[in-house]
């Protein structure tokens, strides 16, 4: 149980393009998401955590207007890089926790490899 | 604020004598700490958990943690190494509770020799 899934694995796009990365709760639905973001040989950051149906909240620095969430239900969340540039070139990873208080666990996704050309 | 250090980027052991990855953490109170497990290609998977409810943890896969708080310390080992251990691993500690925002360490990947 508590599969999340990403897709796509991996995307190659243009500068100046979008690209939509999906995050999915399979078998629980997901009160909370978390995106993540993580650099060659580092280790993960948060970019920004979103409830079902709200605004998500996003970490200090990072830029809401270029990357947009929604998180339309409790099975899905969407993570859009706008206008994307070479410095967003990076593995970015979504995770569910079935709970918005300290309780819950967050499952993690198998990430997404974006390369912007 | 909570934060976690992980003292060793890489660790390489041979298979079957023990592994010991160093987590120090750093808080102002007894916190909850995790470890993942990152493999290539497969999402981060939780290890083992401390909630202040015994001190030694046990975990997946024969891993196991101590927190010892006169050492702010949380290391992960194992008594006898498995080739299908290397990966990265991550200590953890959750910032506002369990669930909730996740503080990563470096990281730590260990390698196994054959």
């Amino acid at each position: 149980g508590a599969v999340v899934s990403q897709h796509p694995s991996r995307v190659i796009c243009k500068s100046g393009t979008s690209v939509k990365i999906e995050c999915r709760s399979l078998d629980f639905q997901a009160t909370t998401m978390f995106w993540y973001r993580q650099f060659p040989k580092k280790s993960l950051m948060l970019m920004a955590t979103s409830n079902e149906g709200s605004k998500a909240t996003y970490e200090q620095g990072v830029e809401k207007d270029k990357f947009l969430i929604n998180h339309a239900s409790l099975t899905l969340s969407t993570l859009t890089v706008t206008s994307a540039h070479p410095e967003d070139s990076s593995f970015y990873i979504c995770s569910a926790s079935p709970g918005t208080s300290g309780s819950y666990e967050q499952y993690f996704g198998p990430g997404t490899r974006l390369t912007v050309t | 604020a909570q934060s976690v250090t992980q003292l060793d980027s890489h660790v390489s052991v041979s298979e079957g004598t023990p592994v010991l990855l160093r987590c120090n953490y750093s808080s102002s109170y007894s916190p909850s700490l995790f470890w993942y497990v990152q493999h290539p290609n497969k999402g981060l998977q939780l290890l083992l958990k401390y909630t202040s409810a015994a001190t030694l943890v046990k975990g997946i896969n024969g891993f196991e943690a101590e927190f010892k708080k006169s050492e702010t310390s949380f290391h992960l080992t194992k008594p006898s190494a498995h080739m299908s251990d290397a990966a990265e691993y991550f200590c953890v500690v959750p910032v506002g509770g369990y669930g909730n925002k996740l503080v990563f360490g470096a990281g730590t990947i260990l390698r196994v020799k054959s």
